[in-house]
């Protein structure tokens, strides 16, 4: 079965300008979840989707965003890019609904601002 | 979700047994204990979890000390393929009856150096 798909794997933005990264889960899997990934902050959570509903949030400006769509499919916003959101976004997915979960990561959409 | 300590690094020979400890002290009693690792720039592969009794896969195997303050991780046979950063990782339960649980938080890791 795919895995966890997402695009695109690289982007070089400017300051101020603004981004959307895709996330495909794996066929059945409802919860999606973001990370961002930093050399000096390590992996940090985003916020994770279930059924099109934000049901978990990290500690991340407003700037941040997300959403689900009804395929489970999710995308990722950041609006009026900084320099320090250079990173590695990552995206996990998994059932949502069961007591002992697995999440299954993609591979990343590397993301430069300049 | 309870915070994990691991040394932040370690070499290993190639063919011998890698064991990587976790520290949990303040695990509570419905957390669990994954393992994740992260090959340089791809993303966390799931490796292995587990409650309190010891697992195996056919990846590795994750021994829990009985009073869960502590785990292992062994890869019993290291290739230079499990050169990787490891993650230790405690959280709760999943689902919807616990309100929302994906908030994982990741520690800094060890980095596994498997040596020819």
């Amino acid at each position: 079965k795919a895995g966890v798909t997402q695009t695109p794997r690289y982007l070089i933005k400017t300051r101020g300008q603004q981004v959307t990264l895709s996330c495909s889960p794996i066929s059945g899997h409802r919860s999606v979840s973001w990370y961002q990934q930093t050399p000096g902050q390590g992996l940090q959570f985003l916020f994770e989707y279930f059924s099109e509903t934000q049901r978990n949030k990290g500690n991340f400006p407003g700037r941040f965003s997300g959403r689900q769509f009804s395929n489970s499919r999710s995308e990722m916003n950041v609006s009026t890019l900084e320099l320090g959101d250079s990173a590695l976004y990552l995206c996990a997915s998994s059932w949502g609904q069961v007591k002992i979960e697995t999440q299954y990561f993609g591979p990343g959409t590397r993301l430069l601002v300049l | 979700d309870a915070k994990t300590t691991q040394p932040p690094s370690m070499d290993c020979a190639e063919g011998r047994a890698a064991n990587l400890p976790c520290n949990h002290s303040t695990i509570s009693g419905n957390e669990y204990v994954y393992w994740y690792r992260q090959i340089h720039s791809q993303g966390p592969q799931y490796i292995i979890h587990g409650l309190k009794n010891n697992e195996t896969n056919e990846m590795a195997s994750l021994i829990i000390t009985e009073d869960r303050k502590s785990s292992t991780l062994i890869l019993p046979h290291a290739t230079l393929r499990d050169t990787a950063v490891y993650y230790c990782i405690v959280r709760v339960g999943a689902g919807i009856l616990s309100g929302g649980y994906q908030k994982v938080t990741f520690g800094t890791g060890t980095k596994l150096q498997v040596i020819p």
